[in-house]
């Protein structure tokens, strides 16, 4: 399987601020996604990150509030814009084959202060 | 109906028996399955993946699929206090190469 490398593994970031998190692949992979896990709980889909156009969005996730870039099959970036503390969570990278298992970048773990 | 539903736990398990963890999933086209484990703090790392009706075993592990009920199950034989962790279930929806993850199930093993 691929090697993801995500980066930061953890930030504190002011209210009011962004953060872009970014996510290398090793291999070229189809499909790359974003998640979001708040504590205690399981992966939600943000967006499915597409190369060279717009991200699709899952509902509840808007492009304003997290821009997505995939300029190349093995890189993408995730930006957490305008941040508040509901904002704290752990983002996870991930890419996939069509119709392979999915594997995971570290995860960045994000507070808001 | 959730996508993918799972019991969340916590399921309490001794030492040296068997773990089963149950999965059910609402769309009837999904034909790719997973088991994911998660050590808290850590990405969840794949387990299994299953594809066709009926079971698919990998040293401790065995996964069951039955389409028809719209059923996954993970089998954990031996158990070890290092199978403790969570255990997602995910489902490729064949609706735009997305995978949906269930709550996960948090599995104790008892020394």
């Amino acid at each position: 399987s691929a090697v993801i490398s995500q980066k930061p593994s953890r930030d504190i970031c002011q209210r009011g601020t962004s953060l872009t998190i970014q996510c290398q692949v090793d291999s070229q992979v189809t499909m790359m996604f974003w998640y979001r896990q708040q504590p205690g709980q399981s992966l939600t889909l943000i967006a499915t990150a597409n190369q060279g156009s717009e991200a699709t969005y899952e509902s509840g996730f808007v492009i304003d509030k997290f821009p997505i870039s995939r300029p190349n099959l093995t890189f993408s970036t995730l930006t957490v814009s305008n941040m508040s503390p509901e904002d704290s969570s752990i983002y996870l990278c991930s890419g996939r084959g069509q119709h392979t298992e999915a594997f995971f970048g570290q995860g960045t773990r994000l507070t808001v202060v | 109906q959730k996508e993918v539903e799972q019991n969340s736990g916590p399921l309490s398990v001794p030492e040296g028996a068997i773990a089963s963890l149950n999965c059910t999933y609402s769309d009837r086209v999904s034909q790719s399955f997973f088991w994911y484990r998660q050590y808290s703090g850590k990405s969840p790392e794949l387990i299994m993946s299953i594809y066709s009706n009926g079971d698919k075993e990998d040293g401790r592990f065995t996964a069951q699929l039955n389409k028809a009920s719209q059923y996954v199950s993970l089998l954990i034989r031996d158990s070890q206090p290092s199978d403790s962790a969570t255990y997602l279930c995910a489902v490729d929806m064949n609706r735009d190469d997305k995978i949906i993850f269930g709550k996960g199930t948090r599995l104790h093993i008892l020394p």
